[in-house]
């Protein structure tokens, strides 16, 4: 079955960098986009963009533009999202999805927790 | 471009939950739909306005009509308790509704 599978939680202190990675299965990884989307505690779902599987094409919301850096590795199946110069508001889960059709996401990763606290 | 939700629904089991999701956007694009439960990952329920994924019961359903698209739960049980979240997608990006929580009362 399609799968993604996201990297453990992590802790970082205001001003640093976080990479996290989601592993991707059961279909052929290049067919697809891969969507990043995110979620504060206690707040709505928040997307930040899109890397192409295919070529390595982005589109970043304008929101994180300068300091989000989207990747894939397609010997392994993976898909990374680094975010830098982190801020105490960037504290939430983050989520991996495939796109499909270029429309829906489907499926997700289990999301990944990431901690910015000094 | 911007999806309103209502905060919050509540129904009792066995009756008809009904989220709505509205948007100026909505007659010129599909909107998608996504039950988040407490520490879990959204899931797909609705795509194209109206269409079930494969293993999503059939009391899931989906409407369109101008500005607004509607998720419709009939019969509504105890597990159907979640946040509930509309989607649509263009080349510029991809937009959430603010979330609509559906309590089961």
């Amino acid at each position: 079955q399609v799968q993604l599978v996201q990297s453990g939680g992590d802790v970082k202190k205001p001003g640093a960098s976080v990479k996290v990675s989601c592993r991707a299965s059961g279909y052929t990884f290049i067919s697809n986009a891969i969507n990043w989307v995110r979620q504060a505690p206690g707040q709505g779902l928040e997307w930040m963009g899109w890397i192409s599987a295919y070529n390595g094409h982005t589109n970043y919301a304008q929101k994180f533009q300068g300091r989000l850096i989207m990747t894939t590795d397609t010997s392994t199946n993976t898909a990374y999202m680094e975010l830098r110069s982190l801020r105490s508001d960037d504290t939430a889960v983050y989520y991996c999805a495939r796109e499909v059709a270029r429309d829906w996401l489907d499926p997700w990763g289990q999301g990944t927790l990431v901690t910015v606290s000094s | 471009y911007e999806l309103t939700q209502p905060p919050s629904v509540s129904v009792s089991p066995g009756q008809t939950a009904r989220v709505s999701c509205s948007g100026d956007a909505l007659p010129n694009q599909y909107v998608y739909w996504y039950q988040q439960k407490p520490g879990q990952a959204p899931v797909l329920v609705i795509y194209k306005d109206s269409e079930r994924p494969s293993g999503i019961p059939e009391r899931f359903s989906g409407s369109s009509s101008g500005t607004t698209v509607t998720l419709t739960i009939s019969g509504v049980q105890a597990e159907d308790e979640a946040d509930y979240y509309c989607q649509l997608g263009d080349n510029s990006g991809t937009y959430f509704g603010g979330g609509t929580k559906l309590t089961v009362l």
